[in-house]
């Protein structure tokens, strides 16, 4: 099992739709959680941190569940600039990369 | 806006030649990180610094790559000799705080094809 797993997509969505996706992790000792954005043939810029109790930054939503071990993004009234690729990293004493999410937004 | 920079961004070569990568870290920030990615295999950790000392290097092959970090404003990654598998992204990222601080700067990425 690796240690961070994602759903690699393409997940299809609708522009204006709501979208979520989970990332799951295996080291229940995990501190921190983040949620990274890639944009195609680009670097990875961090989109937004996890908290304990959720959080929110406009159409986003984090959420983590560490008793199911896994963290959460939500995409409300998604635009075409959404489509990306999704990376979630967990950290303990390092930091671990999931493989990414893809998204496309259709008009 | 500060950034980091990396050099070059394509690099197209041979096999068995050497090619080095070069990567300025945004001013201030003391942890430097190499990474490599493709598609199948996603980011992967090369090599980490911290106040320029180097403190993980486990996911680098040791046989062909070296990094380095001459002075607080440059970090190199070498390969030699090249071989075609090495064809991947490298991205350099920098930040501020322990290696499990998840905000990263990343360069660009040095595009590289080795044939």
């Amino acid at each position: 099992r690796k240690e961070v797993e994602q759903d690699p997509g393409p997940f299809n969505v609708p522009e204006g739709a709501t979208v979520a996706f989970n990332c799951t992790y295996s080291n229940s000792a995990s501190q921190s959680f983040f949620w990274y954005r890639q944009d195609c043939r680009k670097e990875p810029k961090l989109l937004m941190s996890v908290y304990s109790s959720g959080n929110e930054d406009g159409r986003f939503t984090a959420q983590l569940n560490r008793a199911s071990q896994y963290i959460s993004l939500l995409i409300r009234d998604s635009k075409l600039s959404d489509s990306a690729t999704y990376l979630c990293v967990v950290a303990d004493y390092q930091l671990i990369w999931g493989a990414g999410t893809k998204l496309i937004i259709k008009p | 806006d500060a950034r980091v920079t990396q050099t070059p961004r394509h690099k197209v070569t041979e096999m068995g030649q050497e090619v080095t990568m070069r990567c300025q870290p945004i001013l201030g920030h003391n942890t430097v990180f190499w990474y490599r990615q493709t598609m199948m295999q996603g980011l992967e950790l090369l090599a980490y610094f911290r106040n320029r000392a180097p403190l993980d290097d486990s996911g680098m092959p040791k046989d062909r790559f070296s990094a380095e970090m001459p002075d607080a404003t440059l970090a190199t990654l070498k390969i030699q000799p090249s071989e075609p598998r090495d064809s991947a992204v490298y991205f350099c990222a920098s930040g501020t705080g322990q290696r499990n601080t998840g905000e990263l700067f990343f360069g660009e990425g040095s595009r590289l094809t080795v044939l």
